[in-house]
């Protein structure tokens, strides 16, 4: 099973900044098969970014996701809107079982 | 528009079994893997099971594997989850997506809550 790690747990930012969020995996992430969401309290996950690097259909381009190797997976949010203050998981779907990073929270300084 | 929409979540006694449905619509449910996704009170998301367009291709987490059975009517175009042995530790809003192996899973239904209480 491939184990993701998410740092940090939360982030403490002010709206305009910028965001940077990690997953590490225990294993290469076959295919480089990483996806990002975000979720708001009492909502349902939104997906953000899935290939490691490529923007679901009507995410905002202040959202990027990159890969440094098959195991370091980044997510940056360009600058933080008021509406981005949120959790944010990684998923693994590459190779089976499926798993998620615990994930991290970013929230207003 | 893609929809999905979840049912069959309740107050079950420890031991107790359930099934979860999930009636999809908006587009062809027999060309994609289906997901189960749960998140318990407060804490984070967590796979438990995925299976393919035809039925034919299932995977589940250890920690439900054995209890959880998905399973899948695409000519209803729906999606189920039966749920065995309950613990405590089941209790958690249940979500479909459309998604799996292969698959970010895309969309997602709004949840069902499964209590699991004596």
């Amino acid at each position: 099973e491939i184990v993701l790690a998410q740092s940090p747990g939360t982030l403490s930012l002010s709206p305009g900044e910028r965001a940077t969020l990690s997953c590490r995996a225990s294993q290469t992430v076959t295919g480089f098969y990483l996806a990002w969401y975000q979720q708001k309290p009492g909502q349902t996950p939104r997906l953000l970014i899935y290939g490691a690097s490529s923007r679901a259909t009507g995410i905002p381009d202040r959202f990027s996701g990159r890969s440094g190797s098959g195991t370091d997976f980044t997510l940056i949010i360009s600058r933080l809107e008021p509406e981005d203050f949120a959790v944010y998981y990684c998923l693994q779907y590459g190779s089976s079982p499926l798993t998620f990073g615990g994930g991290t929270k970013v929230e207003i300084k | 528009q893609v929809q999905l929409v979840e049912s069959g979540g309740a107050l079950v006694k420890p031991g107790g079994s359930l099934r979860l449905s999930c009636a999809a619509s908006g587009f062809t449910f027999s060309e994609y893997f289906m997901t189960w996704i749960r998140q318990a009170p407060g804490k984070g998301l967590e796979w438990i099971s995925y299976i393919s367009s035809s039925g034919n291709t299932i995977y589940y987490a250890d920690s439900v594997k054995g209890r959880f059975t998905i399973s899948r009517d695409n000519a209803k175009n729906s999606l189920y989850l039966h749920i065995n042995s309950l613990r405590a530790e089941d209790t958690a809003v249940y979500y479909c997506a459309r998604g799996g192996w292969g698959q970010a899973p895309n969309y997602w239904g709004q949840g069902t809550l499964v209590t699991v209480s004596s």
